[in-house]
């Protein structure tokens, strides 16, 4: 497997300006995080799936911030309108519940918003 | 507290050892971590222990995990410039499969 893939790399948009941020798991992993990771807060976990099923949305800064996951393979952070303070990089991680439950993280996608 | 907790910088010589700390929440966890992250990359599991261990060693790296007072602690032997990361700290709550990470503690390597 590829691991966890992320897209894009790098995002620069306007403010007010929708953002989609995208993310393939690790095929057959049950559990998604999406998280966002600033200088100021550290790694924050903004929500996470379980079995393409939203759980936890409680990290969600505002209703600005929506998730969605369609299927296992697939799934979205839209950010509307985009604000200056949501620049950071936003990773999304993917893991099995099994031997020691490790968290995949893809590579980040950096946002930011002028 | 809520949270799990480090430092957030650590500074060493090359060559010299590195100990990065980590007191965790939940004494039920069943596992603690250590993930390294490199510039521009997603985090990357460097190491995990389960509870019922108190070490375990992996050639440089050696984690201790105290119960008692819930503290975790990587020692990194030997450290080498490829080891300047970030490195952080998690736990997974009992009942739960959701990690927890702390803040993350940047580890500054210098000739």
């Amino acid at each position: 497997d590829a691991g966890v893939i992320q897209s894009p790399r790098h995002e620069v948009t306007e403010m007010g300006q929708e953002v989609t941020l995208r993310c393939k798991p690790i095929s057959g992993h049950d559990y998604l995080f999406w998280y966002r990771q600033t200088m100021m807060r550290g790694l924050e976990l903004l929500i996470y799936f379980n079995n393409n099923v939203p759980i936890d949305d409680s990290g969600m800064p505002e209703d600005r911030f929506s998730a969605k996951m369609p299927n296992a393979s697939f799934s979205t952070l839209k950010i509307q309108p985009s604000e200056p303070r949501d620049s950071a990089v936003y990773f999304c991680a993917s893991s099995l519940v099994g031997r020691n439950t490790e968290a995949f993280f893809g590579q980040g996608t950096r946002l930011t918003v002028v | 507290g809520e949270d799990v907790e480090q430092s957030l910088f650590l500074s060493v010589r090359e060559g010299d050892s590195s100990v990065i700390n980590c007191t965790y929440t939940d004494s039920s966890s069943t596992y603690l971590y250590w993930y390294k992250q490199e510039p521009g990359a997603g985090l990357q599991l460097l190491t995990y222990i389960f509870s019922n261990m108190d070490m375990k060693q992996d050639q440089r790296l050696t984690v201790l995990l105290n119960k008692k007072d819930k503290h975790l602690s990587l020692r990194i032997a030997d450290t080498q410039t490829g080891d300047s990361a970030i490195y952080f700290c998690a736990e997974i709550p009992g009942g739960s499969y959701i990690p927890t990470f702390g803040r993350g503690t940047s580890l500054i390597v210098h000739p």
